[in-house]
């Protein structure tokens, strides 16, 4: 069976440093990857998607990056953290465009 | 532009009282819609997956129902471990992101 794993669960950051939050899938190749976030009284906002090892997406404008150095591997980056990149990040896959996807436990990333 | 409204933000249910939570979509051309669990400080676990007007799933106590224009998870005599934020989004045919709804944050009290 497949299985989603995300980490670090929780990380507090101060305001300029970097970041780097990784995920592996584990029991199926090629997934389609993606990462979330879930801010307080939003809903669930797509960051950046990957169909394959190298390519990445971007949803949204903002302070991170994203890279996918192996098949079964997600990375969100940033070189410095603002106060507004805090949040639950989410990490996600599904096999193509129109299943279901399946996520992760998430990180509650608290920038200071 | 796509949305999801889901209502009623938040639910207090006695053990047994079935209800049903609403999801209302504007997504032309809609590739899915998904319904999913989430408990506190978790990732959300997935539910159920419907692709066309007059679907119908079921899974325990939860089933959801899909219209042209919304869909409904109805919860048949609830117990206090379905309490939990129930989220629905919808997948429109150009692109990779799921459009989520708020959700509703369901409680259930024995």
């Amino acid at each position: 069976s497949q299985t989603i794993h995300q980490w670090p669960a929780t990380l507090v950051q101060p305001v300029g440093s970097p970041l780097s939050l990784e995920c592996t899938v584990e029991g199926t190749s090629n997934p389609n990857l993606y990462w979330y976030r879930q801010a307080a009284g939003r809903g669930l906002q797509l960051l950046f998607y990957s169909v394959g090892i190298g390519q990445i997406s971007s949803e949204v404008p903002q302070n991170l990056s994203a890279s996918r150095p192996q098949d079964r591997q997600f990375i969100l980056s940033s070189k410095k953290l603002l106060l507004s990149d805090s949040g639950f990040y989410l990490c996600a896959w599904n096999h193509r465009v129109g299943t279901e996807a399946f996520f992760g436990q998430g990180t509650r990333l608290t920038v200071v | 532009e796509d949305q999801v409204t889901q209502s009623p933000e938040a639910l207090r249910l006695q053990e047994g009282e079935s209800s049903s939570l609403n999801c209302s979509y504007t997504v032309s051309g809609l590739r899915g819609l998904f319904w999913y669990r989430q408990d506190p400080g978790k990732g959300p676990e997935f539910l159920f997956t419907l692709y066309s007007a007059g679907e119908e799933k079921e899974k325990e106590r939860l089933k959801a129902t899909l219209t042209k224009k919304e869909s409904f998870l109805h919860i048949t005599a609830p117990k206090p471990e379905d309490s939990a934020t129930y989220l629905c989004a919808a997948q429109g045919p150009s692109g990779y992101a799921l459009n989520f709804g708020k959700g509703t944050s369901l409680l259930v009290t024995p």
